[in-house]
């Protein structure tokens, strides 16, 4: 089974400034997936950004980018120039290849303040 | 918007009832999952469904069981409702069951037990 951890619970930062929120996981797999998730308070679960394991390249996607260490295991996210509108619950998920469903970490409670 | 529709939006209920949440994916999705999100738990998954059986299966309790129908839609049956099943229940989608298929996010129904 995978896991995912994600270390802070909470975290801040104003408006226009970058923000990097941390995550690592655990697996015995060679191949899979990683995801972050956003919940606005709408509760609403909306895909920010995926990255398959076997790609060295890191994704982005507009402001959103992540720094994916695989020995590490670790898989950051950082948003640039951020707007109030990222204000939300922020979760890190996994998804191995043999797998059908989506293990999340926690989540990080990212407030962004004008 | 996901696509994925779930009802109700709320569920107010008692200790020991019964009720069925009811998911309708996006149009041309074949698998479908349920997840839960409490507050002690985080986001679990439970079951998903491809095509109309059963593919996998997670956290669930003896006392839920799920289905998919004909038409692709699900329903997720909770039964002998304990107060520790108020949560936030998703539903999601993907086109199919495996790699790194996107799941798409119903808005989710808010279930409390009293």
């Amino acid at each position: 089974a995978q896991t995912v951890t994600q270390s802070q619970p909470e975290m801040s930062v104003q408006e226009a400034e970058t923000v990097t929120l941390s995550c690592t996981y655990d697996t015995s797999e060679n191949n899979y997936y990683l995801f972050w998730y956003k919940q606005p308070p709408s509760r609403q679960m909306i895909l920010v950004i995926r990255q398959e394991a076997y790609k060295q390249q890191n994704a982005t996607e507009n402001r959103f980018s992540v720094n994916f260490q695989k020995a590490a295991k670790s898989f950051s996210l950082k948003i640039s120039d951020s707007q109030l509108g990222d204000t939300a619950m922020y979760f890190c998920a996994s998804k191995s290849n043999s797998g059908y469903a989506l293990n999340f970490g926690k989540g990080t409670s990212l407030l962004v303040t004008p | 918007d996901s696509g994925v529709t779930q009802t109700p939006k709320h569920l107010i209920t008692a200790t020991g009832q019964r009720v069925t949440l009811r998911c309708s994916p996006r149009s041309g999705d074949l698998s479908v999952y349920w997840y839960q999100q409490s507050l002690d738990q985080g986001l679990q998954f439970l079951i998903q469904y491809y095509n109309g059986e059963e593919r996998a299966k997670g956290n669930i309790l003896e006392r839920f069981s799920a289905q998919q129908f004909p038409d692709l839609h699900s329903e997720l049956n909770l039964s002998s409702l304990e107060l520790g099943d108020s949560a936030l229940y998703f539903c999601a989608s993907s086109v199919a069951w495996n790699r790194a298929n996107e799941q798409f996010f119903g808005p989710g129904t808010r279930l409390t037990v009293l």
